[in-house]
């Protein structure tokens, strides 16, 4: 199966600032990665499909890049909403996985 | 709007069963795959299955190959997940989530999860 890798395991960052979170494939997923931010006590919601395409109704602060084995998800100035946890995942092949986790704290 | 339902969680002991339910509304059942995510307590997410919209195929995770299925029933806007022969390491909150298409692409609606607990 594809090992997603995420790093850091946790990013302090303060507010207005750049966050910048990574993803890394095993083995090449082309394009099919996406993001999903889940806050405390509620289910993941989508971010970023298609390794850039942000979802309906997620803001421009928020920006996918990547391809092949190596993605980046860039939250370029931090709201006090965006202090969450994000996964990656991979929709190439079967099993799908996910990575497991960037918690994003506020610093 | 889209929602999913999750039902049917509960504590079970290990090697037995348990059925999901998952009620779905607000969109063309028919249209769109159905995945099951499970997350343990304190841990990341774990894809565990999907069916395709029209049911013609399933894909399982290693973990629960043989002992979970998946099924859907149109006539009632539900998806299923039997789980028989129960582990620990299966206790998780078990999220109902909506693909985009069939079944082969992003997940993008998911349901708010229900509680599945083995334990002796």
């Amino acid at each position: 199966e594809i090992v997603l890798t995420q790093s850091p395991a946790t990013l302090s960052v303060s507010p207005g600032e750049r966050a910048t979170l990574s993803c890394r494939a095993s083995q090449s997923i082309r394009s099919n990665l996406a993001w999903y931010q889940q806050k405390p006590g509620q289910a993941p919601g989508l971010l970023i499909y298609g390794a850039s395409t942000r979802a309906t109704g997620i803001p421009a602060r928020f920006s996918g890049s990547g391809s092949g084995t190596n993605f980046t998800l860039t939250i370029s100035s931090l709201q006090s909403e965006d202090f969450a946890v994000y996964h990656c995942q991979q929709y190439d092949d079967w099993p799908r996985t996910f990575g497991q986790g960037t918690k994003l704290e506020i610093k | 709007q889209v929602q999913l339902v999750e039902s049917g969680g509960g504590v079970v002991q290990p090697g037995k069963s348990l059925r999901l339910s998952c009620a779905a509304s607000g969109f063309t059942f028919s249209s769109f795959g159905i995945h099951w995510v499970r997350q343990a307590p304190g841990k990341g997410l774990e894809w565990v299955a999907v069916i395709w919209n029209d049911g013609s195929k399933q894909y399982y995770a290693d973990s629960v190959k043989g002992r979970f299925t998946i099924s859907r029933d149109k006539s009632k806007n539900t998806v299923s997940l039997q789980m028989d022969s129960l582990r620990v390491e299966d206790t998780a909150l078990y999220y109902c989530a909506r693909d985009s298409g069939s079944g082969w692409y992003v997940i993008n609606h998911w349901g708010q999860g229900t509680l599945v607990t083995v334990s002796s």
